[in-house]
């Protein structure tokens, strides 16, 4: 069955601090991959997306994802955090078809900033 | 251009009423989607719709009823709502031909 793993569930950082978010997923086929953020009382925002070619991704706000298949792995980093990106962060796998198309979303990855 | 809409911002309910969660998109697009959000569980999803006229369950389906009602609006409706059914609820929709959901800003419901 396909599944999405997000391993912390509350990480902690000090501003300026380099981030790295874990992502692991189970799926049988080449998988599509997603990095949403959830600021605090608002809807989710697409950071980045995985569907084929490089590997490595490049999303807003600073943000990119590795896809490393052979560790069945997407992580989010950033080099620099800002105060600004303190939110909660889901990692995404679409699966099925073009009629059964869904997402499967991992736990939540709660992200604190320290001044 | 709004993108997806969601109405009610927050609402409050007592055990064994029910109400209508309305989502709207203005994207054209063909699917469309109904989650909740639940500490430490993600989001996992109700129903969804392929298209117009179709609707199908997803992993949380049982309470719920939903309606397709055009290619815009994708109703969510809960019978006889349970303090179990306190969550945050979003709407997604997603054009044919891409693999990318939008969501709205989410429904706070709360059963007491």
């Amino acid at each position: 069955a396909q599944s999405v793993t997000q391993p912390d569930i509350h990480i902690t950082v000090s501003e300026g601090a380099s981030l790295e978010l874990r992502c692991n997923y189970s799926y049988g086929a080449t998988p599509y991959l997603f990095w949403y953020v959830q600021s605090p009382g608002q809807g989710l925002q697409l950071l980045l997306k995985y569907f084929s070619g490089d590997t490595l991704v490049q999303g807003i706000k600073g943000f990119e994802a590795e896809f490393k298949r052979s560790q069945s792995s997407f992580n989010l980093r950033k080099p620099s955090v800002h105060w600004s990106d303190a939110a909660e962060y889901f990692c995404a796998v679409g699966a099925g078809g073009s009629g059964t198309y869904k997402y499967i979303f991992g736990t939540g990855t709660r992200l604190k900033v320290l001044a | 251009n709004a993108g997806v809409t969601q109405t009610p911002k927050f609402q409050v309910l007592k055990t064994g009423q029910s109400m209508t969660l309305q989502c709207a998109q203005d994207m054209n697009h063909n699917s469309m989607y109904w989650y909740r959000q639940d500490p430490g569980m993600g989001l996992r999803l109700i129903y969804y719709s392929a298209s117009e006229g179709t609707t199908d369950k997803g992993e949380v389906p049982n309470g719920y009823n939903v309606s397709r009602l055009n290619k815009r609006e994708f109703s969510l409706r809960l019978e006889s709502a349970a303090p179990s059914q306190t969550s945050v609820y979003f709407c997604a929709s997603k054009s044919r031909g891409t693999d990318t959901q939008y969501f709205g800003p989410g429904t706070r419901l709360t059963v007491l």
